[in-house]
């Protein structure tokens, strides 16, 4: 079984500020794949990022980077110097390799005041 | 670069009747996902097809029926529709070239009066 943990159910900053997104995963895979969707007030759910679990390599990319640990099970997601197009809900997933669902965690509001 | 498209985007139905959502993969995608999301919850898998077989089931009611066809679209056929089905429904793709990441479609909001 897979279970995610999204347990900042809302986050509010005012622009530009940093905004660290947490999520605890659990499986029993010893190889899987963890993503960050975001979900605007439009409904659209759009990817962001993938890491699969042997590479602990953390990375940036432009205002977004992610902090991967295996061994705390945790993969945060960091958006910089947020911006008012920044608010939407931010979900964390799971999978295992070969096509299988995506297990959500529960999301994350984002809300950025001007 | 192309998208998953669903149609349509907005559906109003009444009480038991049927409902059919398309969902066309981006292009050589081979497997389709369809999800289900009820407000302010996270998306819940319904059913999932690989070269146009069944691959993967979830929490999917008997009174849904789903296929994906040839053309590697796919259709979600919802009969004798209940209030507590309104929700938004996803599509998602996801090709073998792409790391297990499914790309989602912008969903078909659902309301059952």
């Amino acid at each position: 079984a897979q279970k995610v943990t999204q347990a900042q159910t809302e986050i509010s900053v005012v622009e530009k500020e940093d905004v660290t997104l947490d999520c605890v995963y659990e499986t029993r895979d010893t190889t899987y794949y963890l993503f960050w969707y975001k979900q605007p007030p439009s409904g659209e759910l759009v990817f962001l990022i993938r890491r699969n679990s042997f590479d602990e390599q953390n990375e940036i990319s432009g205002r977004y980077s992610w902090n991967f640990q295996k061994s705390t099970s945790s993969f945060n997601f960091t958006i910089t110097a947020s911006q008012v197009v920044d608010s939407a809900v931010y979900f964390c997933a799971l999978t295992p390799p070969s096509g299988y669902k995506l297990s959500f965690g529960a999301g994350t509001t984002v809300t950025v005041r001007a | 670069a192309a998208g998953v498209i669903q149609s349509p985007r907005h559906l109003i139905k009444e009480k038991r009747e049927t409902a059919t959502l398309k969902c066309y993969p981006i292009p050589r995608h081979d497997t389709v996902y369809w999800y289900q999301q009820g407000p302010g919850q996270d998306p819940q898998f319904l059913i999932s097809f690989y070269e146009k077989m069944q691959s993967d089931k979830g929490s999917i009611p008997d009174r849904f029926s789903a296929q994906q066809f040839s053309d590697y679209h796919s259709e979600l056929n919802m009969s004798s529709l209940e209030l507590g089905d309104s929700a938004l429904y996803f599509c998602a793709s996801r090709g073998l070239a792409e790391q297990e990441t499914q790309y989602f479609g912008p969903g078909t909001r659902l309301l059952v009066l």
